[in-house]
Parts: C-alpha cells; sequence; structure tokens
C-alpha cells in the first residue's frame, strides 16, 4: 500500500459538465500517473507528472487536464464530459524499482 | 496503435492446469517487462517483472518466458487455482524516469474448481 486514496469512488455526470478527480499520495513520491482503463484496452496513459507543477501528456489526453501543485495531490480535470470519457480511472505512483507502479482503488465515472 | 499486443483477452483454465498468456511488443526502446496482477475492484499491483538480458524468470508458480529476438514474452502460471482468477496485464517499460508503462490491453482469466 503506497498510501493513495482517490476520490471519489464513483461519479454519475451528464454531458458536457466539468468533473475533477483527486489523487491523493501520503508517502512523498515524485512520480505520478492517471490511466484510464477500458476493456480491450488495457490501461492507457492520459497524463503524468514528475513534480509540483511539472506535467507531461499520455497517450490518451484529449479531453484531459491536470495540475500538481502540492507532492501530495494530483488532479485530473475533464473540462466538458464526454460519453467517450466513461471509463475507470486510476492514479498511480512509481516506486523505487523498475517497473513498479502502485495504483490507487480506482475511480468509475459514468458520463450519460 | 498499441505498442503491447496481448492475448488472449479470455482465458478458462481447470484447476490446476497451466495458464499461458502471452505478449508482443514492437518498440525496441524498451527494457523492462513486468505483469500485472488486478482482482475486481481494485487497482492493479505488480505481480513479476524481467530484464531482456534473461531469458527466464520464476517466483513460486509464476513463470515469465522472454524471448528478445522475437519481440515476445509470456506469463506461465502452474498449478492454477481458483484465487489466481483474475485480470492480467504485460506491460513494458521504456527505460524513462520514474516507471511509465505501456500495458497490454489485458487478460481476464477464470480458473475452474
Amino acid at each position: 500500500d503506497a498510501g493513495i486514496t482517490q476520490s471519489p469512488r464513483h461519479k454519475v455526470t451528464e454531458t458536457g459538465t466539468p468533473v475533477t478527480l483527486r489523487c491523493h499520495q501520503t508517502e512523498n513520491h515524485r512520480y505520478m500517473y492517471w490511466y484510464r482503463q477500458d476493456p480491450g484496452h488495457g490501461l492507457r496513459l492520459i497524463h503524468y507528472s514528475y513534480g509540483v507543477k511539472d506535467t507531461d501528456k499520455g497517450e490518451v489526453s484529449d479531453g484531459y487536464s491536470v495540475s500538481r501543485s502540492k507532492t501530495e495531490d494530483f488532479l485530473l480535470t475533464l473540462e466538458s464530459a464526454t460519453s467517450s470519457q466513461t471509463s475507470v480511472y486510476f492514479c498511480a505512483v512509481a516506486g523505487v524499482f523498475p517497473g513498479e507502479l502502485f495504483f490507487g482503488e480506482g475511480s468509475r465515472l459514468t458520463v450519460l | 496503435q498499441q505498442q503491447v499486443k496481448q492475448s488472449p483477452q479470455s482465458l478458462i483454465v481447470q484447476k490446476g492446469g497451466i495458464s499461458i498468456i502471452n505478449c508482443a511488443y514492437e518498440n525496441t526502446a524498451f527494457d523492462y517487462f513486468p505483469w500485472y496482477q488486478q482482482f475486481p475492484g481494485k487497482g492493479p499491483a505488480l505481480l513479476i517483472a524481467i530484464r531482456p538480458d534473461v531469458s527466464e524468470k520464476k517466483e513460486g508458480r509464476f513463470t515469465i518466458s522472454f524471448n528478445k529476438s522475437a519481440k515476445q514474452f509470456s506469463l506461465h502460471i502452474m498449478d492454477s487455482q481458483p484465487g489466481d482468477s483474475a485480470t492480467y496485464f504485460c506491460a513494458a517499460s521504456g527505460g524513462n524516469a520514474g516507471n511509465m508503462l505501456t500495458f497490454g490491453g489485458g487478460t481476464r482469466l477464470m480458473v475452474k474448481p
């Protein structure tokens, strides 16, 4: 357990509304990631952060923005949610060993 | 395009049997290949990993086989148990800082008692 908390765990919203998902970690990890999980696509990287105010795009960043104003918090924002953004979103932090990520328990988002 | 391709998408194995999941990659810059296990309602968790200079790694009932020339690697679960029923993801890391991973599409394994 790398002390990762995601909120909210479940959310239903309507198309066009803004949504913010929060990832909070308690162990001072430098690298944080947002992935989305969809059947058949595995986990795809949306955005990542390598420090406070340092972020970069991943594979599927269109329609998403992120912010990291404190080491412990990494926010994912959908400015105007669409049905294609219905997914399970996972936050992760990098461990000390190669290939090691610690994941949160996920946030299930449904956009109607 | 999907840089890491995983098959099969689903797998049913009898208790005590061998579960085999295969992955192929395209990017030769990948230099670390972990496998993750995910139970329903939980986040994925690191199961086992291998470097490309090693052809096989075994941890308990779990074995990774790696074929660098073919750019393929596979997970074998020996003596599969119902508790192994989960979704398995192969992944690849490009040697970048921070362990950024590219994942395969996942395999849902069901082990029947």
